[in-house]
């Protein structure tokens, strides 16, 4: 397994279009993590999934976003009608069944530019 | 008040010095991550710790729960080691917080 991986790494799209994020989880690992950076800051949580359910959703994240978990493997996060103010990396992560031994496994990013 | 404090926000070090990053948080936790984050984005886990002290080469952590403070120590540091360093608390909802990170520079 070649861990967490996120795809596209880079994406520059004009304000106002769709934009959506793949996240590939470690093999197993039921628990996954949206996250989002911006420049000098930590990562903000977004969301997070139990295998297929969406158990909390940050107040981050507004009705343009959306994200899927539908069979608990792979999540797409979705960014309808794109502001300038969504650029930012979209980080994603997964652990395995959540126990305080276990640790989280976090992919390298997908850069948002809204230009 | 941020869930998790970190200071200083910013450090640079001369290549040799003792290094310490402090981390406060407010909440209840089952553990509490130390994460390293080099330019490109990539986030790599260092420490997990839900009590005690833990060591690794350079670098040690420690945690008090009862005064919900955690520190990251590098001993003896090198230019390598310039990165950002973000504390991370696991609430008992399982719901990873972060700080804001603290940017480190160690200068050869």
């Amino acid at each position: 397994d070649t861990g967490v991986s996120q795809d596209p790494r880079h994406k520059i799209t004009k304000r106002g279009q769709n934009v959506t994020f793949r996240c590939d989880p470690i093999s197993e690992h039921n628990r996954l993590y949206w996250y989002r950076q911006t420049l000098g800051q930590g990562p903000e949580f977004l969301t997070y999934f139990q295998n297929e359910a969406q158990l909390e959703k940050s107040r981050l994240l507004s009705d343009r976003f959306s994200a899927e978990r539908p069979k608990g493997s792979f999540s797409t996060l979705e960014i309808q009608r794109t502001e300038q103010g969504d650029s930012a990396m979209y980080l994603c992560a997964s652990s395995p069944r959540l126990s305080s031994g276990n640790t989280i496994y976090f992919g390298e990013g997908s850069w948002l530019t809204v230009v | 008040k941020n869930e998790v404090e970190q200071s200083p926000q910013n450090l640079t070090a001369q290549e040799g010095e003792f290094i310490t990053i402090n981390c406060s948080y407010s909440v209840g936790i089952s553990a509490l991550h130390w994460l390293q984050q080099h330019p490109g984005g990539g986030i790599v886990s260092l420490f997990m710790l839900s009590s005690g002290k833990k060591k690794h080469g350079r670098l040690i952590a420690t945690i008090n729960i009862q005064e919900k403070h955690s520190s990251l120590h590098i001993t003896a540091s090198h230019p390598r080691d310039s990165a950002v360093y973000i504390c991370a608390v696991m609430e008992y909802g399982n719901k990873l917080v972060f700080g804001a990170g603290t940017i480190l520079r160690v200068k050869s």
